[in-house]
């Protein structure tokens, strides 16, 4: 079946530093991608919804200038957290809409530690 | 708005029992998908079931079945003859178009334990 791949799986940065996250569609075109953040022990929070080709949607609350969301291509849509603190430390998810076939595939998560 | 209710935080039941995790939602759309994941402790979400509001049949698959009633606004999941590896958070979700291709709000989670 279609999958979508996250990467890095994990990563530790220290405070200030930018950390960029990858999710890709391996197997089909995805022009809507999802990005949702989990603190630990709770829900999944949608961050925003990645467009290809225009600018992404950001839910309220959701730092667009601190979350940058890049979709230049089909299949990768990328997630960089700008001057990253401990507060940011979280599981980051992506989820890819297939337009062929009407199903929603999530990535694997990708764990972000800010030292 | 949409609302995605997950009463029970945690549920702990002895292996072979059956158990039952809720799920309530909220919506102002006639047409709605809902959902239910499995996050085992590794954090990758497993799909197990989308329906939408249409089909209110309920649905079987091995050891898990889940109800979904309009009238109660409830998707109820139900794992019969629990085992270890059910073991995990049980996550309910809605989309109010297309299936899930405007996003998913999700319920907070059942984190499920199934002792041995």
């Amino acid at each position: 079946g279609a999958v979508v791949s996250q990467h890095p799986s994990w990563v530790i940065c220290k405070s200030g530093t930018s950390v960029k996250i990858e999710c890709r569609s391996l197997d089909f075109q995805a022009t809507t991608m999802f990005w949702y953040r989990q603190f630990p022990k709770q829900s999944l929070m949608l961050m925003a919804t990645s467009n290809e080709g225009s600018k992404a949607t950001y839910e309220q609350g959701v730092e667009k200038d601190k979350f940058l969301i890049n979709h230049a291509s089909l299949t990768l849509s990328t997630l960089t957290v700008t001057s990253a603190h401990p507060e940011d430390s979280s599981f980051y998810i992506c989820s890819a809409w297939d337009t062929h076939t009407g199903e929603l595939f999530f990535g694997e998560g990708s764990r972000l530690t800010v030292l | 708005a949409q609302k995605v209710t997950q009463a029970q935080t945690e549920i702990s039941v002895v292996e072979k029992e059956d158990v039952t995790l809720d799920c309530v939602y909220e919506t102002r759309d006639t047409t709605y998908y809902l959902f239910w994941y499995k996050q085992p402790p590794s954090g990758e979400l497993v799909f197990l079931i989308r329906r939408n509001s249409f089909d209110e049949q309920n649905e079987i698959s091995g050891r898990y079945s889940w109800n979904f009633q309009k009238s109660t606004s409830s998707f109820n999941f139900t794992i019969t003859a629990s085992q270890v590896v059910d073991s995990a958070v049980y996550f309910c979700a809605l989309s109010e178009a297309g299936g899930g291709a405007d996003g998913l709000t999700f319920g907070k989670g059942t984190h499920l334990i199934i002792q041995p």
